[in-house]
């Protein structure tokens, strides 16, 4: 069945950066594009950023550009998400998700159980 | 950007009970390009509905979409214990790619 593994999550100093990665089994990564999605402690969901089967282009939400990066590795079926100048506002669980289709945002077919970040000094 | 409004905040309902659950959006969503998801305390959120009338892979047929233009609702026909959450609707389509309603918490009477 579907997998997605996210991992890396931990506490960070306010401008300080980490990185997700989130590991998939289960179905042909390189045919489906692949999304970072967020949720702040007792919030809702904010999506954060997508990008195509083939890691050709990426969008991301005005509140990470410029900061995050989101990124895959095909051979290894993963996916990443590179978080620098992390602020406060960045605490949240961070979900991957997977889409339906493999060049354009639709919606999240299979999540993973989420990994939590945490700015703080 | 295409924003999303959930209501009620919390519908307090017995089991056996229907819920009906609203999502209003700013501007029309194209194509009924809208989903909605279920979130257990602690657990990832989980596709319902997607294109906003079509069920998703196992999902119980007492959970139905409907609505288009700016109007959606979710129905769940006859709540099951395990129905108690909180649900979200999403659009896709438009730019930016994706928004989450506020969601709506469906807690037991």
């Amino acid at each position: 069945q579907v997998q997605l593994v996210e991992s890396g999550g931990g506490v960070v100093q306010p401008g300080g950066s980490l990185r997700l990665s989130c590991a998939t089994s289960g179905f042909t990564f390189t045919n489906y594009g692949m999304h970072w999605v967020r949720q702040a402690p007792g919030k809702g969901l904010e999506w954060v950023a997508f990008i195509r089967y083939d890691g050709s282009n990426e969008y991301y939400a005005d509140s990470v550009k410029g900061r995050f990066t989101i990124s895959r590795d095909n051979s290894k079926n993963t996916l990443y998400l590179q978080m620098n100048s992390l602020r406060a506002e960045d605490t949240a669980v961070y979900y991957c998700a997977k889409d339906q289709m493999a060049t354009t945002t639709t919606f999240f077919d299979c999540w993973g159980q989420g990994t939590l970040v945490t700015v703080s000094s | 950007e295409i924003v999303l409004t959930q209501s009620p905040g919390t519908l307090s309902l017995s089991p056996g009970e229907r819920a009906t659950l609203s999502c209003r959006a700013s501007q029309s969503v194209s194509s009924s390009y809208l989903a909605w998801y279920q979130q257990k305390p602690g657990q990832a959120p989980r596709l319902l509905i997607y294109g906003a009338s079509s069920r998703a892979t196992g999902i119980p047929d007492r959970f139905s979409g409907s609505g288009s233009g700016t109007d959606f609702t979710l129905t769940i026909s006859r709540l099951e214990p395990e129905d108690f959450a909180v649900y979200y609707c999403q659009q896709y389509g438009s730019s930016p790619p994706a928004t989450f309603g506020g969601g709506t918490k469906v807690e037991i009477k």
